[in-house]
Order: structure tokens, then sequence, then C-alpha cells
């Protein structure tokens, strides 16, 4: 099984600032079988980017996926309120597809 | 647009079962995959297994040790999760979502569906 870690698990940070958040994979996950999804409170969560660096469709552009092999990172280059939320890394490389534990980006 | 439509909130006794369904709303014009992802509090989402409606071909993760079975009415575009053995532990907020039929990229959430187990 890949085990996926995040970190950090939370981050502060006030609108307009960038925000870095980091997966690591416990093994290579092969050609970027890697995704990131949103989750607001009391909803389901929203996948924001495939591929490792791919947006889905209707995603903003200040949302970007970059790494490869183990370590993968999701950028917001500027927070906007809707944006304070827990993301999720995934894998796809191989069954059982796995979650990391969640980094939340909170407002400081 | 396609969305995903699960079943209501059930509260179940210890050692008793559950079903649980996803119905797709919209139309889907390729072959898909529909799969279970569960939430407890205060733990990682965790992937149940997954099943294509078309063929009925089905996978599970080894975690749920057997208590868990997936099915799907492709005539209905239904899929159903049922866990047998309830336990405490498997109070949960109950997700399914679409993939592809390879790639288990989880692209459309459904709703969720909670699940208490409580004596």
């Amino acid at each position: 099984e890949i085990v996926l870690t995040q970190s950090p698990g939370t981050l502060s940070l006030s609108p307009g600032e960038r925000a870095t958040l980091s997966c690591r994979a416990s093994q290579s996950v092969g050609a970027n079988y890697l995704a990131w999804h949103q989750q607001k409170p009391g909803q389901a969560p929203r996948l924001l980017i495939q591929g490792a660096s791919t947006r889905a469709t209707g995603v903003p552009d200040r949302f970007s996926g970059s790494g490869s092999g183990t370590d993968f990172t999701l950028t917001i280059s500027r927070l906007e309120p809707e944006d304070f939320a827990v993301y999720y890394c995934q894998q796809y490389a191989s069954s059982p597809y796995t979650f990391g534990q969640g980094t939340k980006v909170e407002i400081k | 647009q396609v969305q995903l439509v699960q079943s209501r909130a059930e509260i179940a006794k210890p050692g008793s079962s559950v079903k649980v369904s996803c119905r797709v709303s919209g139309t889907i014009y390729s072959i898909y995959s529909l799969n279970w992802v569960r939430q407890a509090p205060g733990q990682r989402l965790e992937w149940l297994g997954g099943i294509i409606p078309r063929t009925g071909e089905v996978d599970y993760a080894q975690n749920l040790q057997g208590r868990v079975t997936i099915t799907a009415d492709d005539s209905t575009a239904t899929a159903y999760m049922e866990i047998v053995g309830l336990r405490s532990d498997d109070s949960a907020i109950y997700f399914c979502a679409k993939s592809g039929m390879l790639m288990r990229v989880f692209e459309i959430w459904g709703q969720g569906s909670l699940v208490s187990v409580s004596s």
C-alpha cells in the first residue's frame, strides 16, 4: 500500500498570500498518478488536480500542481476567501487507492 | 451536468448491516467506475472499493476484510454498498465517487451518506 504523508498539517495564512502544500509518497506513484482534492466543511471533496499538474474543469488557474515520483506540491498563488479548506492528495497508481491525511488552510 | 445522488443517513446497531445507494443523475457516455470512499471522524479518506456498472467488475480494498459488498444496476445507473457486521468504528460519512474505468481519479463526488453505528 502506498502511504501518502502531507505537510504541514495546518497552514495559517491571510487572503492574498501564497500557499504551498506538500505530499510525499512512500513509493513512486508511477507516471504521476496523483490528484489533489479540496474539501470544505459539510461538503464532499472536489477534484482540483489530476496527473500531478492538470487542473480539473472549472478550477481557477491560481491552483497549480507539480512534482513527480514521490514528492508533489500544490500551490495556491494568491489565496481567495473561498480557498480556506482542507486539501487532500490521492494516489491512483495502485490499489488500494490512498489519500494523505490532509492539510488544513486556515485564515490567519 | 452529471451528479451523484446518495441515499439518506442511516442509524444502525452494532452487528447489523447497512446498504447505501448512489444514483447517477445525467448521462455518462463513457465506461466508468463508481467507487466508495468513507471519512470517519479524525481519519483520512479511505477507499473501500469500486464497480464498473457496465460490466459488473468489482474490486475491493482489503481493509474491511470481506465485510463490504458493492453491486450495481446499470439499467438504473445506481450502485450500492453494503457493510455487514457493523462496528462502532464503521461510523462515518460514506461517499460515492465516479472515476474512469482504469484511472481511479475521483472526478465527481456524491453528497455523502452518514452512517452512525450505535446501540
